[in-house]
């Protein structure tokens, strides 16, 4: 059974600085890694979806990275502005029709 | 890019009612939609997924009878919860994946019920 792990479940940051967000995942066999972005009281806003076959997207001031083999991806974000401030899921498919398996999120606060 | 539209926002209903949400992909057809429930500080929880034309297929243990899924068109899926109880309260999510099988998954807004 798949398991997604994201710690620390909150980060305080000063604004402008370089971060990243970790997320592993318990079975190496995935089809692709999806970052989300979700508001309090929100849905979910796609970020970046990379597939089993790649190793890194990029989007702006965001770029997101897949080690299949070590069961890890890391979203990196640059230059963090107030704005950024939200709760970050990642999510995995292992198959190209199964359903996606979340983490619980990190909730990043980025201090003014 | 890709819009997900989900309505109501939120919704209160008393007990024993029942409430509607649906979730429209607005740009986009959508052959497979997605129902999840999300409580607080806690992941999303994937209730049933939907196929246009098709019966959804649920998780195990959500309730298909008292979650009325019903996908009738390539752009739009309904959730009815049927007889609503207090502990029927959560966050409802709803997304929407393109025709292909490598398109990112596009989500509403979420509708909060609170069942009184």
């Amino acid at each position: 059974k798949q398991e997604v792990t994201q710690i620390p479940a909150a980060l305080s940051v000063p604004e402008g600085e370089n971060l990243v967000l970790n997320c592993s995942f318990t079975d190496s066999a995935i089809y692709n890694l999806q970052w989300f972005r979700q508001d309090p009281g929100k849905g979910l806003t796609s970020l970046l979806l990379i597939q089993s076959s790649q190793r890194e997207q990029t989007s702006g001031r965001l770029n997101a990275s897949l080690d299949k083999s070590s069961g890890r991806s890391t979203l990196y974000i640059a230059a963090s502005q107030p704005g950024d401030s939200a709760t970050y899921l990642c999510a995995v498919r292992t198959g190209a029709n199964s359903k996606l398996t979340f983490g619980k999120g990190i909730t990043l606060s980025v201090r003014p | 890019g890709a819009v997900v539209s989900q309505h109501p926002s939120w919704v209160i209903c008393k007990s024993g009612t029942s409430v509607k949400i649906e979730c429209r992909s607005l740009d986009f057809q959508a052959t497979t939609m997605f129902w999840y429930r999300q409580f607080p500080k806690q992941s999303l929880m994937l209730m049933a997924t939907s196929n246009e034309g098709s019966k959804a297929t649920y998780e195990q243990g959500v309730e298909k009878d008292k979650f009325l899924i019903n996908h009738a068109s390539l752009t739009l899926s309904t959730l009815t919860v049927t007889s609503a109880h207090p502990e029927d309260s959560s966050f409802y999510i709803c997304s929407a994946q393109g025709t292909g099988t490598n398109s990112p998954l596009h989500f509403g807004n979420g509708t909060r019920l609170t069942v009184t």
